[in-house]
């Protein structure tokens, strides 16, 4: 099948470094991205993965781990507007697009 | 400015009364998606549009069709809505389905079916 599991919620404090990981079935998987949701928004890109390794973009970095059908998101420096949903989404192959259930991370001052 | 839209942004109707959500982007964007979100369960995706004529079934397309006649345009119909298809509508656009990843997405339709 084809599905992806990450944590429910995650609580931190400001300026403090937070992981968000997301497993998946490998079956046909192509790549894994991330996407930030604020409340009553749209979802924004993030990060994409379609090789193993880390990804860097200013405070956010994402990694994928092929052999491990494992990734995560680190947002580095946190911020009170970081408090949003984070979603982990697999590319499958012919197109497919699969999310996560999304992860809600606060960010106390 | 490029921009994925989407329209009507609410709607209200009842059981059984076909209706059209549009979506259409500037970007020339090849891939073209549907979603809907409900508490919990985060983005599930209806159908996708590699290109024009081509469409195929995301997570949950009962109930729902769609057409690519043109690159730019994407609607979603419901023949026959149900109170289970109320959501949150969210159209995606991204250049390519096979590794360019980015997916704009529109505003959101918040559809209720009483």
């Amino acid at each position: 099948g084809q599905s992806l599991e990450q944590p429910s919620e995650v609580t931190a404090v400001e300026g403090a470094i937070v992981q968000i990981n997301c497993t998946y079935q490998t079956s046909g998987f192509y790549g894994l991205s991330w996407y930030q949701q604020h409340d009553g928004g749209a979802p924004t890109f993030l990060s994409y993965n379609a090789l193993d390794g880390l990804e860097e973009t200013g405070r956010f970095s994402s990694f994928l781990s092929r052999s491990d059908s494992y990734g995560y998101l680190l947002l580095q420096e946190l911020q009170m507007k970081d408090s949003a949903s984070y979603f982990c989404a697999g590319l499958w192959q012919g197109g497919k697009l699969i999310f996560g259930q999304g992860t809600e991370l606060s960010v106390k001052p | 400015e490029a921009q994925v839209t989407q329209n009507p942004r609410y709607l209200i109707t009842v059981t059984g009364k076909k209706l059209t959500v549009t979506c259409s982007q500037n970007m020339n964007h090849e891939y073209m998606s549907w979603y809907r979100q409900d508490p919990g369960l985060g983005l599930r995706q209806i159908y996708y549009s590699m290109n024009v004529e081509v469409t195929d079934k995301g997570d949950v397309p009962e109930g729902y069709k769609v057409s690519r006649k043109e690159k730019r345009n994407f609607p979603l119909i419901l023949e026959s809505p149900s109170p289970n298809q109320t959501s949150l509508y969210f159209c995606a656009s991204s250049l390519t389905g096979q590794g360019d990843w980015e997916q704009y997405f529109g505003p959101g339709t918040r559809l209720t079916v009483t």
